[in-house]
């Protein structure tokens, strides 16, 4: 069963800590994105990746970087953690060239993140 | 830019009925896609179906059917026979005809369905 795999169900961070967020696909996608779920406002996209080393930034980049070293690897990293970037973080890939637009979005489960 | 908006914070609903999710989009361009995921509290997205712009007919999958309108910039989701496994969180989505940067969401409706 493919899958996109998120290291973290729930986590527990410090204000000022440095944080990472690991998502792993197994599904060989090009494309990779994070997510951030808050009540009320939906899914906003953080930052994606089109190819390894590659990133570009989504609607809400602020106060966090990401890292794509391997394909199926994109990592989400709060620098300095904050209380407002307390929400649930969400992982996705998707395949690169589709006939439509139909891309073939996958999730992991998310990750949790409270920052105290 | 695109824009998603579902009007629908929450939605209570008796069991076998059907139900109407309702979505608006913006988009300037000519060619996009449309989603609606659903979310249980597990808290995975689940993908229920998709219609492209330019696809002629209603997209439909099992009980599940995307109302298209697009002159009204509408794309509503119509679940028939309503069950109490469907109660979740529904979100609509769009992707702009370039396709890559990512999916733009709505701020989701939380349907319930009742015994």
């Amino acid at each position: 069963d493919v899958k996109v795999t998120q290291s973290s169900r729930y986590l527990v961070k410090r204000t000022g800590e440095k944080v990472f967020l690991e998502c792993v696909q197994d599904m060989d996608h090009e494309n990779m994105f994070w997510y951030r779920q808050d009540p009320g406002l939906g899914l906003r996209l953080i930052y994606f990746s089109y190819d390894v080393k590659m990133k570009e930034k989504g609607d809400i980049p602020e106060g966090y970087s990401v890292s794509r070293e391997k394909k199926e690897r994109f990592s989400l990293i709060l620098e300095s953690a904050s209380t407002n970037q307390t929400s649930m973080y969400l992982c996705a890939s998707s395949l690169a060239d589709v006939t439509g637009l139909n891309y073939g979005y996958t999730f992991g489960s998310g990750t949790r993140l409270t920052v105290v | 830019a695109q824009k998603i908006t579902q009007t629908q914070p929450g939605m209570f609903v008796q069991e076998k009925e059907a139900v109407t999710l309702d979505c608006t989009y913006d988009t300037s361009d000519p060619s996009y896609g449309l989603f609606w995921y659903k979310q249980p509290s597990s808290g995975e997205m689940i993908f229920l179906i998709y219609q492209g712009s330019y696809d002629q007919q209603n997209a439909t999958e099992g009980r599940y059917s995307l109302n298209f309108q697009k002159a009204r910039k509408s794309a509503n989701l119509v679940i028939s026979a309503s069950q109490l496994g469907d109660s979740a969180m529904y979100f609509c989505a769009m992707i702009p005809g370039g396709g890559a940067d990512g999916l733009t969401f709505g701020k989701g409706t939380h349907l319930i369905i009742q015994p």
